[in-house]
């Protein structure tokens, strides 16, 4: 157990559907993130909150919409998304500033679109 | 822009000590290096970091070079466990400085 606990743990979607991804971390972090790995390619990052403000958004699609309604919740929501979007998403949080910001992460979601 | 390079993959046998190499010819004097790694389909797990002393914990230790343009991370005694993906990432500790993964070293241990 990392602390961070993402749900559901695995995920088939049409791609009309919409379908929405939480995490939700135990560890009094201000910072979280949503990351994408696809088979055989690395992690890319996706989102950054912090403080629940969104400070990062590396260039994804609209169809990926996330939703930070508090420091400890971190939603992903999913619509009209495209079979090349299936993979395993990553949520991470970390305490920025000062020597212990290493990120711990949840166990991912698997995502199938069909 | 790769601030790491690692080989892209290892054997190590069960028991023995496994080190990972990593440079970061480019780091500058506020980057730590921090060293994770992922099993597989599981999330990345925190392993350890530092910025130019060498460090130890449970898990492993970290050497880094005087110059700072390399490091290694010793497994001490290696299981079959320890099987996973090795990143070496360099970055600050201010702000919000996105945590950037590369490619990794794939490490096998052999029983």
């Amino acid at each position: 157990e990392t602390g961070v606990t993402q749900t559901p743990r695995h995920l088939v979607m049409g791609m009309t559907n919409k379908k929405s991804l939480k995490c939700e971390q135990h560890l009094g972090h201000n910072a979280m993130y949503w990351y994408k790995q696809s088979a055989k390619k690395p992690l890319e990052l996706m989102f950054v909150y912090s403080l629940e403000e969104r400070v990062e958004n590396n260039s994804v699609p609209s169809r990926f919409s996330p939703e930070c309604p508090n420091s400890s919740h971190l939603f992903l929501h999913l619509h009209t998304l495209q079979p090349e979007d299936s993979a395993l998403y990553l949520c991470a949080s970390s305490q920025e500033g000062g020597w212990n910001t290493e990120a711990f992460f949840g166990q991912g979601t698997r995502l199938t679109v069909v | 822009d790769a601030k790491t390079t690692q080989p892209t993959s290892m054997d190590c046998a069960e028991g023995r000590a496994a080190n990972l190499p990593c440079n970061h010819s480019t780091i500058s004097g506020n980057e730590y290096v921090y060293w994770y790694r992922q099993i597989h389909s599981q999330g990345p797990q925190y392993i350890i970091h530092g910025l130019k002393n060498n460090e130890t914990n449970e898990m492993a230790s970290l050497i880094i070079t005087e110059d700072r343009k390399s490091s290694t991370l010793i497994l001490p005694h290696a299981t079959l466990r320890d099987t996973a993906v090795y990143y070496c990432i360099v970055r600050t500790n201010f702000g919000n400085e996105k945590l950037t993964f590369g490619t990794g070293t794939r490490l096998t241990i052999i029983p």
